[in-house]
């Protein structure tokens, strides 16, 4: 399976900033995703990264407060913008690798909002 | 709304025992399904993917599927303490492209 990190791995950062968020995969790879998870939660989508075009955004989601950029096929960022308490969480990014959709995730970004 | 059920524990289970989690899913259509094993402060690992019916096994691990009743378990024979942690139990849907749901997960507690 691919090789993923992220960076920060943990952020405290004040209410009202913004933090970006980076994913680096060690190959080429179609499918990246990012999810949150909340304390004691499984994992929800936030959206799916597209290399070259805009990031699809699932329910809850919007490009303003999340914006998501994938310059290309081994790298992607998301920023949480304006932030509040409430977007505490570890974000996840993830990528498919395999013919039946398997994820491998990155190791996490823990972000607290003060 | 397509939905992926866990009981979410904890499964207390003492070593050397077999663990048995199990899933739900509601999309009848859905093509595979996974589990992922996460250890308390860490990120999921995949453990084990299946799409056909019947058993599918990997050293301890071994993950069933029943299109016909929606169910997707997981054994974990001879459990060890180190299997203590949450399992996630995720279906990839029809029509979501590549997008997966997860269930809530099921905690893990194997006892000395």
């Amino acid at each position: 399976s691919a090789v993923i990190s992220q960076k920060p791995s943990r952020d405290i950062c004040q209410r009202g900033t913004s933090l970006t968020i980076q994913c680096q995969v060690d190959s080429q790879v179609t499918m990246m995703f990012w999810y949150r998870q909340q304390p004691g939660q499984s994992l929800t989508l936030i959206a799916t990264a597209n290399q070259g075009s805009e990031a699809t955004y699932e329910s809850g989601f919007v490009i303003d407060k999340f914006p998501i950029s994938r310059p290309n096929l081994t790298f992607s960022t998301l920023t949480v913008s304006n932030m509040s308490p409430e977007d505490s969480s570890i974000y996840l990014c993830s990528v498919e690798n395999g013919g039946l959709g398997q994820q491998y995730f990155g190791p996490g970004t823990r972000l607290t909002v003060t | 709304q397509k939905e992926v059920e866990q009981n979410s524990g904890p499964l207390s289970v003492p070593e050397g025992a077999i663990a048995s989690l199990n899933c739900t899913y509601s999309d009848r259509g859905s093509q595979s399904f996974f589990w992922y094993r996460q250890y308390s402060g860490k990120s999921p690992e995949l453990i084990m993917f299946i799409y056909s019916n019947g058993d599918k096994e990997d050293g301890r691990f071994t993950a069933q599927l029943n299109k016909a009743s929606q169910y997707v378990s997981l054994l974990i024979r001879d459990s060890q303490p180190s299997d203590s942690a949450t399992y996630l139990c995720a279906a990839r849907p029809t029509g979501t492209a590549s997008k997966l749901t997860f269930g809530t997960g099921t905690r893990l507690q194997v006892t000395l």
